[in-house]
């Protein structure tokens, strides 16, 4: 059972225009989100965290918010730039000190100029 | 610093072989893990090591062997390939158990 759920395989939006990523989850001990941006041929890169104690973590372009009721984070994107075409997965993990952390599938978010 | 490293890039393995994927990380990041990324499927956690010497299993752990004898390597050894374990291999480290720097992957093909 897929415990971290990124339920749109892609998305397209227009430069300069907000992109909404989506992340849903299932385990209510899940207490810590991030969020990775990975390009082809190479790892994935740290882009954004944000803890359950806080429901909107900001840095730059960048926002997550966490609605811990609904089990669901987004990570906004404003202005996209063509550069942010990537996949980008989220992941969660629990504060019990296991290091384990659970990775969604992935979405591919392509912007076009 | 040159981050984590990993090697081979690619590799091909005759069922049945056995290899040992490197990886070394000079941040001296107590925390390193080995993922494997399949189509569809996302990261998946194979070992993870909170130090060294101390090791425990991810998701999907059968198949993989790892040690931690050092902070900076964290190798993940195939003990009999087989063409399920086709994938590509993502090493990281972190300082915690929160952000983890990623390498640049492995990948390995069995035929």
């Amino acid at each position: 059972d897929q415990q971290v759920k990124q339920n749109s395989p892609s998305l397209s939006v227009q430069e300069g225009r907000i992109s909404i990523l989506n992340c849903d989850y299932t385990n209510s001990m899940f207490d810590y989100f991030l969020w990775y941006k990975k390009y082809p041929a190479e790892g994935p890169t740290f882009l954004i965290s944000i803890s359950s104690i806080k429901d909107k973590n900001e840095d730059g372009r960048f926002t997550v918010f966490l609605n811990k009721s609904a089990k669901h984070l987004s990570l906004h994107i404003v202005p996209s730039q063509p550069g942010d075409s990537a996949v980008y997965f989220c992941a969660a993990s629990a504060r019990s000190g296991t290091y384990k952390y659970i990775f969604g599938t992935g979405t591919r978010l392509k912007v076009l100029a | 610093n040159a981050g984590v490293t990993q090697t081979p890039k690619f590799q091909v393995l005759k069922t049945g072989q056995s290899m040992t994927l490197q990886c070394a990380q000079d941040m001296n990041h107590e925390y390193m893990s080995w993922y494997r990324q399949d189509p569809g499927m996302g990261l998946r956690l194979i070992h993870y090591s909170v130090g060294a010497g101390i090791t425990d299993q991810g998701e999907v752990p059968n198949g993989y062997n790892v040690s931690r004898s050092t902070t900076e390597d964290f190798p993940l050894r195939l003990l009999s390939a087989a063409p399920s374990q086709t994938s590509v291999y993502f090493c990281a480290s972190g300082r915690g158990e929160w952000e983890q720097y990623f390498g640049p992957g492995t990948r390995l093909t069995v035929t």
